[in-house]
């Protein structure tokens, strides 16, 4: 079932700006990743941040956590046409369950 | 890295045949790998678990009768779609962790497009 929620459900921005997609989750987690599918692709793996932490970073990206509101958000910074793309998020209740995916944002990035 | 690769990545069949589908770890042991299922600009859902050595576990309303699993090693997950109809049609994607990486998220194959005419 799904249990994760995006949104925006569709972003559309100017190369430079950033870009901030939310997911809300319902159950508890072990660890909440995100990925990123280009159109007709599979997916790749972003980032995971455990239920133990509160932000994490890898490059442009920034994950925050917030396990008492069941949120997190995935925050690009300085935007790139090849950042267009759909964003998912998904929750893992432990660390060897499957995940669960959210229904993802689909950014758009103008040059 | 930890590399997956799924074969075909499109495929075209008539109504009633059936169609195959590989997931391959390429350098990695993987005892578990995962099939979605994605129709257009949607998200994945999970349709079965399958496990080297044993009987995949299926979803809630997926038939197993018709999506077949066989993980018969440590680095080759199958799907086929038996007797496929135009409503089997999709993105289908398989996924697979190495095992012990578990602050490391899933490696996704690139996918297959089904179409079934």
């Amino acid at each position: 079932s799904q249990q994760g929620e995006e949104d925006p459900q569709a972003l559309s921005i100017q190369e430079g700006e950033n870009a901030t997609m939310n997911c809300s989750y319902k159950t508890s987690i072990n660890n909440l990743q995100w990925y990123r599918q280009n159109s007709g692709r599979g997916l790749v793996h972003l980032i995971l941040i455990r239920s133990n932490e509160r932000e994490k970073h890898s490059g442009r990206l920034r994950v925050t956590l917030d396990t008492s509101k069941k949120s997190s958000s995935l925050l690009i910074t300085a935007s790139r046409a090849a950042d267009t793309a759909s964003y998912f998020c998904a929750t893992a209740p432990s660390g060897y369950s499957t995940l669960t995916f959210g229904k993802g944002t689909m950014l758009l990035v103008s040059p | 890295g930890a590399v997956v690769s799924q074969h075909p990545s499109r495929v075209i069949c008539k109504s009633g045949t059936s169609v195959k589908i590989e997931c391959r770890s390429l350098d990695f042991q993987a005892t578990t790998m995962f099939w979605y299922r994605q129709f257009p600009k949607q998200s994945l859902m999970l349709m079965a678990t399958s496990n080297e050595g044993s009987k995949a576990t299926y979803e809630q309303g997926v038939e197993k009768d018709k999506f077949l699993i066989n993980h018969a090693s440590l680095t080759l997950s199958t799907l086929t779609v038996t007797s496929a109809h135009p409503e089997d049609s999709s993105f289908y994607i398989c996924s697979a962790r190495k095992v012990g990486q578990t602050n490391y998220g899933y490696t996704f194959g690139s996918g297959t497009r089904l179409t079934v005419v």
